[in-house]
């Protein structure tokens, strides 16, 4: 089955960009999406069709996807920026989710 | 705007059946996709399947043999269930809707609050 692989954690200064990766077999050839989720919350749809902003999401969040990584970027990085990052695509006839990145802004 | 709340037991025995509803408010089954989603500390997020706007509904094919989803456009509402529930199946599940089919990539664009259901006898 399709996996989808991230870093368990990545950590930024406010400030800075903060780069969480996700990996998968030929995940270019594929339609990547991003989600935000903060503790007891549900997830908030972030990027979509890999560059995509979904609607209310800020600028400084951006996507790309080539080769095998797709990558979420956040630019000007904030607190309330922290939280669990996953990321989805579709494979097969099924959604993948990523194990999800754990972003702390330090 | 849309707003997903799902309903059901938060507790279910082993070997039985889990049954959850979820309703739509400001928006309609009689368009996009509708999605169950759930989540663990173990396996993190994981689809479940979807019922699309023209009936048509989609399973995770590890899942497949348990699950049936269902819509009643009558009442704005769709259903999960899931057969022969193990300790695997506790989780917080989440209704979300996507816009068009999931190969296009437009994503989960409205979740629902989720709810716990626990499976323990």
């Amino acid at each position: 089955s399709y996996e989808l692989t991230q870093p368990p954690s990545v950590s930024v200064s406010p400030g800075q960009t903060a780069s969480i990766t996700c990996s998968g077999d030929r995940l270019g050839d594929k339609y990547a999406c991003w989600y935000q989720q903060k503790p007891g919350q549900s997830p908030v749809l972030v990027i979509y069709q890999n560059t995509g902003r979904a609607s209310g999401i800020p600028e400084r969040f951006s996507g790309s996807n080539s080769g095998n990584t797709a990558t979420l970027t956040i630019s000007g990085t904030q607190a309330t920026d922290e939280a669990d990052y996953y990321c989805q695509a579709w494979d097969s006839g099924t959604v993948v989710f990523g194990g999800g990145t754990k972003l702390t802004v330090l | 705007q849309v707003q997903l709340q799902e309903s059901g037991p938060g507790l279910v025995k082993p070997s039985e059946t889990l049954s959850l509803t979820c309703t739509v408010s400001g928006g309609s089954l009689t368009r996009n996709y509708w999605n169950w989603v759930r989540q663990t500390p173990e396996k993190g997020l994981e689809w479940v399947g979807y019922i699309s706007y023209t009936g048509s509904t989609n399973y995770n094919p590890s899942l497949r043999s348990r699950v049936t989803i269902s819509g009643d456009a009558s009442r704005n509402q769709f259903s999960l269930k899931v057969t022969s529930v193990t300790a695997a199946d506790t989780a917080v599940y989440y209704c979300a809707r996507d816009l068009n089919d999931i190969s296009t990539g437009t994503g989960f664009d409205i979740w629902g609050r989720g709810t716990m259901v626990t499976v323990s006898s």
